[in-house]
This record gives structure tokens, C-alpha cells and sequence, in this order.
């Protein structure tokens, strides 16, 4: 299984202003994925991160407010752009490795814009 | 993509079993049926998974029906520690990858 880690962990940030998250995994993974988890809702998926090519986005979701970067392997970063108060929200890295029938999870980055 | 309804939430004696019922009629012959949970605070953890048989493991048993429209999480003798929102999802392949799009989760309390 593999292990991942985000930071930072949580974050208060001032509206306007841009935050990147980094997504690092312990071992190669062939996908990862990020969501975005609104207070007391499920998670929504963002963007499929496509190593060394552009990220696929969900419907509702654009590269110029969510950039995605994904330069190897097992790191991935996600910019959340120009905040504004409802953008407060737990964002998720999830991966999955080719002999994995299942993704994986991180602890997520809490964000509070203000 | 194929969609999924969950219970809002659900009660549930510690020591007896959890049945957790999801519908996902709209899904398609090669989408797999996957359920996470996930702790307050915690990123999602896996559970099981199955495409059409049923499946066991040691944290839970899937049943899904023969039309595959819905399935049904059992944890056999729930604990206090099984507290969770308990998410069903459906794994989408597309374009050479897959989407793992989830449900609104089913809010599990275990009561004492």
C-alpha cells in the first residue's frame, strides 16, 4: 500500500491570495487524483494528475483556479487560485499503483480563507 | 458516470452486525463497486471492493445483488471504533484511467 503525505496539513490564508499543496507518495504510482471535501459534504473529485502531460478536470472545475502540476511519478501539486472564503475546504491526494486494486488516501490540507 | 445513494446515516449496537445498503442502478457492466470509510478528520481508508461475486475480507463482507443495480456493506460485529461516515463508490474507467466518484455516505454511528 502506499503512504501519503500532504502539506501543509492546514492552512489560513488571506482572500486573493494563491496556495499550492504538495502531494508526495512513498512508492510510483501510475494514477493520482485530487478532491476537494466541502465542510460536511462528501469528497468531490477535482482533476486526475497525468504524469508529464496537462490534468484531466471534472466538469466545474478549471486549470486557471486549480492548476496541477505532476512532474514524476510520485509527486503531484495542486494550486488553489485567487481564494475566496468558498474555497474553505479539505482538499484530498489520492494515488493509486499499477498492482493496486485500490487508491489510497492522505490526511488532506484543511484550508480556511478569510 | 454512475451514481450512488446512500442512508444518511444509521444506528447500530456495538457487537451486532452493520448492514449498509447502497443503490447504483445506473452502473455499468465493468464498473467495479468500491466502499471506503473515513474517521472524522482522517483521509478516506479503503474497505472492499467487488465487480460481481461477492467478497469477504477481514474488515467487512460486500453483497451485491445480481443485477448489480445495489450492494450492501456488512461489518459483521461492529465495535465503537467502526463510527465513521462509510462511503460507496463506483470506479469509472475512462481514457486509459479510472475515476473513483463518490457517494454522499451513510453516516454510521455504534452505539454502547
Amino acid at each position: 500500500s502506499a503512504v501519503i503525505s500532504q502539506k501543509p496539513s492546514r492552512d489560513i490564508c488571506q482572500r486573493g491570495t494563491s496556495l499550492t499543496i504538495q502531494c508526495q507518495v512513498d512508492s510510483q504510482v501510475t494514477m493520482m487524483f485530487w478532491y476537494r471535501q466541502q465542510p460536511g459534504q462528501s469528497l468531490t473529485l477535482i482533476a486526475t494528475a497525468n504524469q508529464g502531460s496537462e490534468a484531466t478536470y471534472e466538469s466545474g472545475f478549471v486549470i486557471d483556479k486549480f492548476p496541477i502540476s505532476r512532474p514524476n511519478l510520485t509527486f503531484s501539486t495542486l494550486t488553489v487560485s485567487n481564494m475566496s472564503p468558498e474555497d474553505s475546504s479539505i482538499y484530498l491526494c489520492s494515488a493509486k499503483a499499477q498492482g493496486d486494486t485500490e487508491a489510497f488516501f492522505g490526511q488532506g490540507t484543511r484550508l480556511t480563507v478569510v | 458516470d454512475a451514481k450512488t445513494t446512500q442512508p444518511t446515516s444509521m444506528d447500530c449496537a456495538e457487537g451486532r452486525a452493520a448492514n449498509l445498503p447502497c443503490n447504483h442502478s445506473t452502473i455499468s457492466g465493468n464498473e467495479y463497486v468500491y466502499w471506503y470509510r473515513q474517521i472524522h478528520s482522517q483521509g478516506p481508508q479503503y474497505i472492499i471492493h467487488g465487480l460481481k461475486n461477492n467478497e469477504t475480507n477481514e474488515m467487512a463482507s460486500l453483497i451485491i445483488t445480481e443485477d448489480r443495480k445495489s450492494s450492501t456493506l456488512i461489518l459483521p460485529h461492529a465495535t465503537l471504533r467502526d463510527t465513521a461516515v462509510y462511503y460507496c463508490i463506483v470506479r469509472v474507467a475512462t481514457s486509459g484511467t479510472y475515476k473513483y466518484i463518490f457517494g454522499t455516505g451513510t453516516r454510521l454511528k455504534v452505539l454502547a
